[in-house]
């Protein structure tokens, strides 16, 4: 089952442009992970943020994480057209002892030039 | 380093047959983890395997297998192909140590049944 629920499903911007694309989930996580996929390839892993953490950075990445909402953003700062891709979180549950990813459906970004 | 491998890259099959994908992870890395990625159901976890043991797996029939050598190179398998298996394969390696590992994804291996 879908765990992860990403909105907006799609996304359009202008280069230069900042973007910004929201997690939800369900039950208790040890992490949340975001990958970007490009034209139904393998998925890129971007970030990590860990259950106890609230912001991370990584480059034009900024990704936050609210567990008492069970929710996350994913922003991309000054975005390109190479950043046109489909983007998943996927969290890794609290239960512990395998490290099944549970996706989202993703949000597919189109950055126009 | 090199990333996850996965072969063949694309393969197709008619229906009734099976089909072995193979993934080769990241030196080092104990864990493999598969998925099936289609347009309807997206991203769906399909199993792990640490250490040549089956530690998790998903909601798939029997008809999906797999296995993980010693060298931590994993195989599934999928015997008597329905046109619904045509998906996007996936494997993921990560060192599995402790509560936070990153996963690494492969290139896929697109499979289309006929």
């Amino acid at each position: 089952s879908q765990q992860g629920e990403e909105d907006p499903q799609a996304l359009s911007i202008q280069e230069g442009e900042n973007a910004t694309m929201n997690c939800s989930y369900k039950t208790s996580i040890n992490n949340l992970q975001w990958y970007r996929q490009n034209s139904g390839r393998g998925l890129v892993h971007l970030i990590l943020i860990r259950s106890n953490e609230r912001e991370k950075h990584s480059g034009r990445l900024r990704v936050t994480l609210d567990t008492s909402k069970k929710s996350s953003s994913l922003l991309i700062t000054a975005s390109r057209a190479a950043d046109t891709a489909s983007y998943f979180c996927a969290t890794e549950e609290a239960r512990g002892g395998s490290e099944k990813l549970v996706f989202g459906k993703g949000t597919k970004l189109t950055v126009n030039p | 380093k090199a990333g996850v491998t996965q072969t063949p890259r694309y393969l197709i099959k008619t229906r009734g047959q099976q089909v072995t994908l193979s993934c080769s992870p990241i030196s080092g890395h104990r864990s493999v983890s598969w998925y099936q990625q289609t347009p309807g159901q997206g991203l769906q976890f399909l199993f792990e395997y640490f250490s040549e043991t089956q530690r998790n797996k998903g909601n798939f029939p029997g008809r999906f297998s797999g296995r993980q050598f010693s060298n931590s190179r994993s195989e599934m398998n999928v015997s008597t192909l329905e046109l619904g298996d045509s998906a996007l394969y996936l494997c993921a390696s990560s060192k599995a140590s402790g509560l936070y590992n990153e996963q690494f994804f492969g290139p896929g291996t697109r499979l289309t049944v006929l």
